[in-house]
C-alpha cells in the first residue's frame, strides 16, 4: 500500500533555530512530492514542489530535499519565526495515477 | 492565491438530508479532486476529475458522489448525511502532475 508518515506529529522549538521536518514514503516510484503549510482553520499553501529528478529545491528559508531510494525527503527551515507556526503537510504523486498521498502532518511551533 | 472556490463554508444540515457543496476554479485545470480532513487521519481522498465528466473514486468515497459538466465546477454529493461525514471538505485543482492549488475549505457538521 502506498502510504506517507511524517514524524513528529508535533514539534516545539525557540525562535531563531534551524529546524528538519521528515515526511517517508512506502513507494519510491514517485512523481514528485510536495509540501503544504496550513494554519489554523485556513487551506493548504503549497511551500515547494520537488520533482523525482531533483534532489533539491530551495524557496527563500526553506529548503526541500527528496532521496527516492530511501523514500524519504526533508523540509529544512532557516533561522526559523514565530510566523512559521503551523502545520506542515508532505504530499506524494506516485507514478500510478495523478492522486496525491498525505501525510498526517508535522505541527509545529516556534516560541519567541 | 489561484482561483478556486468553495461553496459553501460553512454549513450545519440534519442526518438523512441531502448536501452539495461546490467547488469552482478560473485557471482551467483539468484535474479537480475532493478531499477530508479529520483530527487523526489527515487528508483523505473522497473523489477526483481528471477531466469533464470523467470522474474516479479515491480511498473514501462511500457515500459521496460527485459531477462535473463543466471544466470550472466540480460539485461533492452527500446523498443522505451522516454523523461521520461531519468534517472539514477541501477542493484541489491542479493541471497535471504539477503543483497543487487548495480551496480554503467547507466545514460541515450534521447534527
Amino acid at each position: 500500500k502506498q502510504e506517507v508518515t511524517q514524524i513528529p506529529a508535533a514539534l516545539s522549538v525557540p525562535e531563531g533555530e534551524n529546524l528538519v521536518l521528515n515526511c517517508s514514503f512506502t513507494d519510491s516510484a514517485i512523481y514528485n512530492l510536495q509540501w503544504f503549510r496550513q494554519d489554523p482553520g485556513k487551506g493548504l499553501t503549497s511551500l515547494l514542489l520537488i520533482q523525482s529528478s531533483q534532489r533539491e529545491q530551495t524557496s527563500g528559508r526553506l529548503n526541500a530535499s527528496l532521496d527516492k531510494s530511501s523514500g524519504r525527503s526533508t523540509l529544512y527551515i532557516a533561522a526559523s519565526q514565530p510566523g512559521d507556526s503551523a502545520t506542515y503537510l508532505c504530499a506524494v504523486d506516485w507514478n500510478s495515477g495523478s492522486r496525491l498521498t498525505f501525510g498526517e502532518g508535522t505541527q509545529l511551533t516556534v516560541n519567541p | 492565491d489561484a482561483g478556486i472556490t468553495q461553496s459553501p463554508r460553512h454549513k450545519v444540515t440534519e442526518t438523512g438530508t441531502p448536501v452539495t457543496l461546490r467547488c469552482h476554479q478560473t485557471e482551467n485545470h483539468r484535474y479537480m479532486y475532493w478531499y477530508r480532513q479529520d483530527p487523526g487521519h489527515g487528508l483523505r481522498l473522497i473523489h477526483y476529475s481528471y477531466g469533464v465528466k470523467d470522474t474516479d473514486k479515491g480511498e473514501v468515497s462511500d457515500g459521496y458522489s460527485v459531477s462535473r459538466s463543466k471544466t470550472e465546477d466540480f460539485l461533492l454529493t452527500l446523498e443522505s448525511a451522516t454523523s461521520s461525514q461531519t468534517s472539514v471538505y477541501f477542493c484541489a485543482i491542479r493541471q497535471g502532475n504539477t503543483e497543487a492549488f487548495f480551496g480554503q475549505g467547507t466545514r460541515l457538521t450534521v447534527v
